[in-house]
């Protein structure tokens, strides 16, 4: 397709259990943030990459967090071992340079820790 | 540190009326700012934009206003229809420094009929 797509669109995982969040960038966006939003809040900054590299990671809430970019395109972001705090929407956006135009988003991946 | 803020997190406005949604940040590096808005369930959409080196910017029914001395910026939706409810969320980044996109917590916008 188009746009980005992210995929799961809803997990349910026990916690301490570890969970893999998947995003397709669109084709030839060198920029791939992601955020999450909790029930109530606001988007919150998690990472950004440009290319392959992360030159922000500052969001990134614990250790139990990283993400992965390959090839420029495909990005993961895995939890581990999650916690009930970290139930959220997910969402992943991309834009086509590093000069920050408009980020497209994906519908998100709904993460709920029982 | 909240480095964009939307201090109102809801509007309520009569179907015709003029929305303006409000946005202040802390940041002197942002150069460029942007709205979004929501549907539940949904991704965030880009709906307008505007570089610090202009103070306005219109787009059909949206336009935004840029007030660099007072770090504000606002919204203004005329006339407000009902498929503008929606959650508003305002963003900036500092684009010279390859910087992130920063969002604030978001307005949610009631369209009244």
């Amino acid at each position: 397709g188009a746009g980005v797509s992210q995929s799961p669109s809803n997990k349910v995982t026990e916690k301490g259990k570890d969970v893999e969040l998947r995003c397709d960038p669109i084709s030839g966006h060198t920029a791939l943030y992601w955020y999450r939003q909790s029930l109530g809040q606001g988007l919150e900054f998690l990472i950004y990459f440009q290319g392959n590299s992360a030159p922000d990671k500052s969001g990134l809430p614990s250790d139990r967090f990283s993400a992965e970019r390959t090839g420029g395109s495909v990005s993961t972001l895995t939890i581990q071992r999650t916690q009930q705090e970290d139930s959220a929407v997910y969402l992943c956006a991309s834009s086509l340079d590093r000069m920050n135009t408009e980020a497209f988003f994906g519908q998100g991946t709904r993460l709920t820790v029982v | 540190d909240q480095q964009v803020k939307q201090n109102s997190p809801s509007l309520s406005v009569q179907e015709g009326r003029i929305s303006i949604l409000n946005c202040d940040y802390t940041n002197s590096m942002f150069d460029y700012f942007l709205w979004y808005k929501k549907y539940p369930a949904e991704g965030p959409t880009f709906l307008i934009s505007i570089s610090s080196i202009k103070d306005k910017n219109e787009d059909g029914r949206f336009t935004v206003f840029l007030n660099k001395s007072a770090k504000h910026l606002s919204l203004h939706i005329v006339p407000s229809q009902p498929g503008d409810s929606a959650v508003y969320f305002c963003a900036a980044s500092a684009r010279t420094r390859d910087d992130k996109i920063i969002f604030g917590k978001g307005t949610r916008l009631h369209i009244l009929p």
